[in-house]
């Protein structure tokens, strides 16, 4: 089975600063890769995806994230924060060979500072 | 055009009783889910219907039991509730097809075993 790794269950950063969520699954294998978000008491929104093809992808909110296959990576940014992105954010990666099985980290909560 | 739809939102059981938690989706997907969301553990997958008149296991299936009822409808039974089974609940469902990997999620069901 895959594992995913979300490196800091808690991130904090200042309205205006860059957020750097980071994303490590363990496949030698790349699967496909995606985050999303989950605000407060709602179910997950899709904030982007990595199928295939140009390895840096952008999502909605002004996020986006890059694929780095020698690092197993898929870390989460945006140059700017704003109040409206505290939430909590999930990996997740599906195996490329069987779709219906997806693999989330544990999660990182943003706290977004005035 | 709701999407994925489930009930009940919130729900407290006594050790012993049992339930059923109800799914829809109106997007003619194929494939739907049932996930248990666990604080700091991600979201693990109960089970899956791959499509209609199919269903299999996933990650944690013990104490659980689903039925796909037809297209649209996806159930998650708990027979005999356990505190263990104290959890957030959320279906998905996905589109079958190339292209098509993402899941789609509900609301959740909040349940809480006593």
């Amino acid at each position: 089975a895959q594992s995913v790794t979300q490196l800091g269950s808690h991130v904090s950063v200042s309205e205006g600063a860059l957020v750097l969520l980071r994303c490590n699954y363990s496949s030698s294998v790349p699967p496909y890769l995606f985050w999303y978000v989950q605000y407060p008491n709602q179910g997950l929104q899709l904030l982007l995806k990595y199928t295939t093809g140009a390895t840096l992808v952008k999502g909605i909110n002004g996020f986006e994230a890059e694929f780095k296959k020698s690092e197993t990576s898929f870390h989460l940014t945006k140059p700017s924060a704003h109040m409206s992105d505290a939430a909590e954010y999930f990996c997740a990666v599906s195996d490329r060979n069987n779709f219906n099985k997806f693999y989330f980290g544990s999660g990182t909560k943003l706290n977004v500072k005035p | 055009n709701a999407g994925v739809t489930q009930t009940p939102k919130f729900q407290v059981l006594k050790t012993g009783q049992s339930m059923t938690l109800q799914c829809a989706q109106d997007m003619n997907h194929n494939s739907m889910y049932w996930y248990r969301q666990d604080p700091g553990m991600g979201l693990r997958l109960i089970y899956y219907s791959a499509s209609e008149g199919t269903t299999d296991k996933g990650e944690v299936p013990n104490g659980y039991n689903v039925s796909r009822l037809n297209k649209r409808e996806f159930s998650l039974r708990l027979e005999s509730a356990a505190p263990s089974q104290t959890s957030v609940y959320f279906c998905a469902s996905r589109e079958q097809g190339v292209g098509s990997y993402e899941q789609y999620f509900g609301p959740g069901t909040r349940l809480t075993v006593t």
